[in-house]
């Protein structure tokens, strides 16, 4: 069965340190990938997604994110994290792009240290 | 702002009663989509509508119904409620046509219910 697991419920990091998110899936064919963000009290944005080609795709708010087949993974990364970065990430995996039979991970909240 | 509107958005009821939720989409979304989160269960997909249809289901209590209309609003009837279904519910809308769907949702701020 498809899966999504963000093995980080909570991570901690300082204002101006990198920052690496992990999200792993399982699913038998090329899957295409979404992170979204939810910040308090607000519905959920997209940041970025990869259906194909690059396995390296760029997203809002100076967030990347790598495929990496051989791994299952589709890790999110920023090199400087702002306080404003505080929020919930969630990984998805959809069949398609009509994205209906999205399967989340179940997130993982990111704390600013000052 | 996502372009995706929820109504009401906080509702406090008692256990058993009926409550409707509403959602109107981003101007020109075809595609509807249902969801629940709650602490426990995470981001639950309930069910999606394209154009007035149903188009896919997932884990929607039989307790719970949606629609769309052809103005293309939705609204998620939530009946003989319990203190479980306590949750966020939000709305999401997509362009939903075919050739030219992003694969991007768009969220409204959701719909607290808290069942006392």
């Amino acid at each position: 069965a498809q899966s999504v697991t963000q093995p980080d419920i909570h991570i901690t990091v300082s204002e101006g340190a990198s920052l690496e998110l992990r999200c792993n899936y399982s699913y038998g064919a090329t899957p295409y990938l979404f992170w979204y963000v939810q910040s308090p009290g607000q519905g959920l944005q997209l940041l970025l997604k990869y259906f194909s080609g690059d396995t390296l795709v760029q997203g809002i708010k100076g967030f990347e994110a790598e495929f990496k087949r051989s791994q299952s993974s589709f890790n999110l990364r920023k090199p400087s994290v702002h306080w404003s970065d505080a929020a919930e990430y969630f990984c998805a995996v959809g069949a398609s792009k009509r994205n209906y039979q999205l399967i989340w991970g179940a997130g993982t909240k990111l704390i600013i240290k000052p | 702002d996502s372009g995706v509107t929820q109504t009401p958005k906080h509702l406090i009821t008692a256990t058993g009663q009926r409550v409707t939720l509403r959602c109107s989409p981003r101007s020109g979304d075809l595609s509807v989509y249902w969801y629940q989160q709650s602490l426990d269960q995470g981001l639950q997909f309930l069910i999606q509508y394209y154009n007035g249809e149903e188009r896919a289901k997932g884990n929607i209590l039989e307790r719970f119904s949606a629609q769309q209309f052809p103005d293309l609003h939705s609204e998620l009837n939530l009946s003989s409620l319990e203190l479980g279904d306590s949750a966020l519910y939000f709305c999401a809308s997509s362009e939903g046509l075919a050739g030219t769907n992003t694969g991007e949702l768009f969220f409204g701020e959701g719909s607290r219910l808290t069942v006392l």
